[in-house]
């Protein structure tokens, strides 16, 4: 079984200031990993995934995440956010093989403050 | 848009209805899944259909059910309403491998269906 942790639900940052948010996971067989975001009345879109190779994986809307295997992380950061970043952002892992289901995270609101 | 259409956006019922929310993945999307979204839950994964056939199970009530018809379009039946029911039901489809497993294990969700019960 996989589990997803992201331990700020929350997280207020000021217009064009650098933001990283965290995402834990925890799985005993190998897993694929994403970011998806959620902006306000839509649905779901992927951000960025890694499924192997480099582990600083570059997404859409300047976006980056890096995977570390040691401390089974994969942070999102972002070196400057616009008020258009203003979304809940989910972090989700899935096993590389087998019929389990995709497993996200509670999801952190980004507040972007002008 | 993700080609993943659901219907209807908006939904307002009583206590103790039924309501099918209907979902048709992007073309060529063979597993579908259904997911709960509610201010105190979270997304909450219900359940996956790969090609017709049930795949994984989440946390659905006995109360929801599901189904993916030969066309690949798929439903999700939810009976005997209660409050707490009320949230934003999101289909997400993926190409999934014959295993069930998807492809790159990226999901493309529709708009989701927003479920009111009063």
């Amino acid at each position: 079984a996989q589990s997803v942790t992201q331990l700020d639900s929350q997280v207020p940052v000021f217009e064009e200031a650098p933001v990283e948010l965290r995402c834990n996971y925890s799985s005993s067989v190998s897993v694929y990993l994403f970011w998806y975001v959620q902006y306000p009345n839509q649905g779901l879109q992927l951000l960025l995934k890694y499924l192997s190779g480099s582990t600083l994986v570059k997404g859409i809307n300047g976006f980056e995440a890096e995977f570390n295997k040691s401390q089974t992380s994969f942070h999102l950061r972002k070196p400057s956010v616009h008020i258009s970043d203003t979304a809940e952002y989910f972090c989700a892992v899935t096993p590389l093989r087998g019929y389990q289901k995709v497993t996200f995270g509670t999801g952190t609101k980004l507040q972007v403050i002008p | 848009d993700s080609g993943v259409t659901q219907t209807p956006k908006h939904l307002i019922t009583a206590t103790g209805q039924r309501v099918t929310l209907r979902c048709s993945p992007r073309s060529g999307d063979l597993s579908v899944y259904w997911y709960q979204q509610s201010l105190d839950q979270g997304l909450q994964f219900l359940i996956q259909y790969y090609n017709g056939e049930e795949r994984a199970k989440g946390n659905i009530l006995e109360r929801f059910s599901a189904q993916q018809f030969p066309d690949l379009h798929s439903e999700l039946n939810l009976s005997s309403l209660e409050l707490g029911d009320s949230a934003l039901y999101f289909c997400a489809s993926s190409v999934a491998d014959y295993r069930g497993t998807p492809n790159t294990g990226e999901l493309f969700f529709g708009e989701g269906s927003r479920l009111t019960v009063l």
